[in-house]
């Protein structure tokens, strides 16, 4: 399809266990983003892409967090040892980067339910 | 400090009456505005999108949104709901520049009741 797609759309992890979430953008987008968004709550940035290159990561709520797009395409959030505390939905959204200027593309998002 | 305030958690509006979301920002900068639209299970859908001019703005399903600089604020509105309006309503403040990330406020869920 055209869209922004996530994969899973729903991950159960116990706790301590290492998750990897994946996120194929729009092709051709140049930018890539992921949020977290916890239940009742707006989505929160975590990670910013230009291409290949991870310029902010300034949301990353811990060390167990980590993300990657090592060919400025697909990209992949993981977060080891996973803690009750991570479970939200995480959402990767796409931009081109072109005349729509900052306007974000949203992927289904992917339920992560840590027990 | 950045932030967008939703101030209605849950607004229920009779079908065919008239809407108004209430969303007010506080940004350093030149705001460029949105409302987004997030469905059960679904990722968020843009409804429409402030940049310049127009304070004014049309999207689509029949919204639109009025941005006042002087209240800081960028309302979202509908002159007659449909019960497939029912869902998440999020308001969200960004820079012009590609690759910043957007700011969120956390929802009003709209209800439509028959």
């Amino acid at each position: 399809g055209a869209g922004v797609s996530q994969s899973p759309r729903y991950k159960v992890a116990k706790r301590g266990q290492d998750v990897a979430l994946r996120c194929d953008p729009i092709s051709g987008h140049v930018s890539l983003f992921w949020y977290q968004q916890a239940l009742g709550q707006g989505p929160e940035f975590l990670t910013y892409f230009q291409n290949e290159a991870q310029l902010d990561k300034s949301g990353l709520p811990s060390d167990r967090f980590f993300a990657e797009r090592p060919e400025g395409s697909v990209s992949t959030l993981k977060i080891q040892r996973t803690q009750q505390e991570d479970s939200a939905v995480y959402l990767c959204a796409s931009s081109s980067d072109g005349t729509s200027g900052n306007e974000q593309f949203f992927g289904p998002g992917t339920r992560l339910t840590v027990l | 400090a950045q932030s967008v305030t939703q101030p209605d958690i849950h607004i229920t509006v009779s079908e065919g009456a008239s809407l108004e979301l209430r969303c007010n920002y506080s940004y350093g900068a030149t705001p460029y505005l949105f409302w987004y639209v997030q469905s059960p299970g679904q990722g968020l859908q843009l409804l429409l999108k402030y940049f310049s001019g127009d304070t004014l703005v049309q999207g689509i399903k029949g919204f639109e949104a009025e941005f006042k600089r002087s209240q800081s604020s960028f309302n979202l509105r509908k002159p007659s709901v449909h019960w497939s309006d029912a869902a998440e309503y999020f308001c969200a403040v960004g820079r012009s520049q590609a690759g910043t990330a957007l700011i969120f406020g956390k929802g009003t869920t709209l209800s439509v009741s028959s």
